[in-house]
């Protein structure tokens, strides 16, 4: 079974720029997470998306934005990147079966804005 | 005030032993409370979860909350070298909506 997959893994932005991040979920995961990581934030929840909709949104500016399609994979932007915009960018993809939950985080997306 | 709480450590303790990692919650309205794991330059990994007072355990972890002081625990029985990572305990707040706290870095030496 294919694990969540973020692409790219690795990128380096300049200051101004704007990027796109994309995420595919596990088969059968309809919501997927998008979270940052700094090491003075810690993770921070950026948004939800479930069946193309975003249910829920955390404290970001509208410079942070995302969609999802329908085939679940979903994709974040940032548009006028700064320098603190600099994190690691990770994606989860759940659903909740039979009673059970699942979740499973990607390995993320390491973003550089110089 | 933090919405979740969590002692960043580092901790490091012997092979074997029992390590406690806990975090305090300030939302009295919270229900459902997450432990991952994450090893370095990976994505956290979802150990537990719980959503009602007293203990659940899996194998050598066992997740405790207690509603009434507002803290979550996480133990780990029989620690091994490869428990060595960092542990974060996050509560739900709303649909998908995770607060985590700021992760404890574990050190489990040989």
């Amino acid at each position: 079974k294919a694990g969540v997959t973020q692409t790219p893994r690795y990128l380096i932005k300049t200051r101004g720029q704007q990027v796109t991040l994309s995420c595919s979920p596990i088969s059968g995961h309809r919501s997927v997470s998008w979270y940052q990581q700094t090491p003075g934030q810690g993770l921070q929840f950026l948004f939800e998306y479930f069946s193309e909709t975003q249910r829920n949104k955390g404290n970001f500016p509208g410079r942070f934005s995302g969609r999802q399609f329908s085939n679940s994979r979903s994709e974040m932007n940032v548009s006028t990147l700064e320098l603190g915009d600099s994190a690691l960018y990770l994606c989860a993809s759940s659903r909740l079966t039979q009673g059970r939950y699942e979740q499973y985080f990607g390995p993320g997306t390491r973003l550089t804005v110089t | 005030q933090k919405e979740v709480e969590q002692d960043p450590g580092p901790l490091s303790v012997p092979e074997g032993a029992i390590v406690s990692l806990n975090c305090t919650y300030s939302n009295s309205a919270f229900q459902y409370f997450m432990w991952y794991r994450q090893y370095s330059r990976k994505g956290p990994e979802l150990l537990m979860y719980t959503y009602s007072s007293g203990n659940k355990e899996d194998g050598r972890f066992t997740a405790q909350v207690d509603k009434s002081s507002k803290y979550i625990s996480l133990f780990i029985r029989d620690s091994q070298p490869s428990d060595s990572a960092t542990y974060l305990c996050a509560i739900v707040q709303g649909a998908q909506k995770l607060v985590f706290g700021q992760g404890t870095r574990l050190t489990i030496n040989p």
